[in-house]
């Protein structure tokens, strides 16, 4: 099993420019998340999908729209780029629906810089 | 979810044990804690939760205080690879069909010293 992956693994991109960041993962869960991690922060969530067809707000969302396409993939899109957005995204999931237990798994990250 | 406050950086002897603290003095009675971890660069990695009983696996020990108000992860015997930004979670558990993200703060750096 590869876990989450996530593509690219880097991106430069010019103010004003869009672009899409993909995430899958094969474990077959069923919550799916995007975090962005600034210079010397922790996480912050942008957004997540609990199940298959539903999508919520996070902590950090302007700027950002996702996409849960299918069980197993779920994108986060930058419309028009700022050098805000600046930073590594991380993708995770999680198994979801009811109990404690429920460890993320996160992919390895995608580094932006937006100039 | 409760606020956890835990120290910004601690060092630690390779093949000495490293007990990270953190407190969690507002953690209500549904509320587990959790640990991550985040070697350089790389994606944040699960390491153990609990709520009331100290538990263990095969790559750390939790203890929690018997008033919930604090916690220490114990790495029993700390290599070089140990070394990365520990970060301790608070959280209540999941309702069905939900899905609730972590909280993460800002973490402990521990540096595992040869």
């Amino acid at each position: 099993n590869a876990g989450v992956t996530q593509t690219p693994k880097f991106q430069v991109l010019k103010t004003g420019q869009s672009m899409t960041l993909q995430c899958a993962q094969d474990m077959n869960h069923n919550s799916m998340y995007w975090y962005r991690q600034d210079p010397g922060m922790g996480l912050r969530l942008i957004y997540y999908s609990a199940s298959e067809g539903t999508t919520d707000k996070g902590e950090v969302p302007n700027g950002y729209n996702v996409s849960r396409l299918n069980k197993r993939e779920f994108s986060l899109r930058l419309e028009s780029a700022a050098p805000s957005q600046t930073s590594v995204y991380f993708c995770a999931s999680s198994e979801g629906g009811r109990g404690a237990y429920n460890e993320q798994f996160f992919g390895p990250g995608t580094r932006l810089t937006v100039l | 979810d409760a606020k956890t406050t835990q120290p910004t950086s601690m060092d630690c002897a390779e093949g000495r044990a490293a007990n990270l603290p953190c407190n969690h003095s507002t953690i209500s009675g549904n509320e587990y804690v959790y640990w991550y971890r985040q070697i350089h660069s790389q994606g944040p990695q699960y390491i153990i939760h609990g709520l009331k009983n100290n538990e263990t696996n095969e790559m750390a020990s939790l203890i929690i205080t018997e008033d919930r108000k604090s916690s220490t992860l114990i790495l029993p015997h700390a290599t070089l690879r140990d070394t990365a930004v520990y970060y301790c979670i608070v959280r209540a558990s999941l309702s069905s069909g939900s899905a609730r993200q972590l909280t993460f703060g800002s973490g402990t750096q521990l540096t595992v010293l040869p």
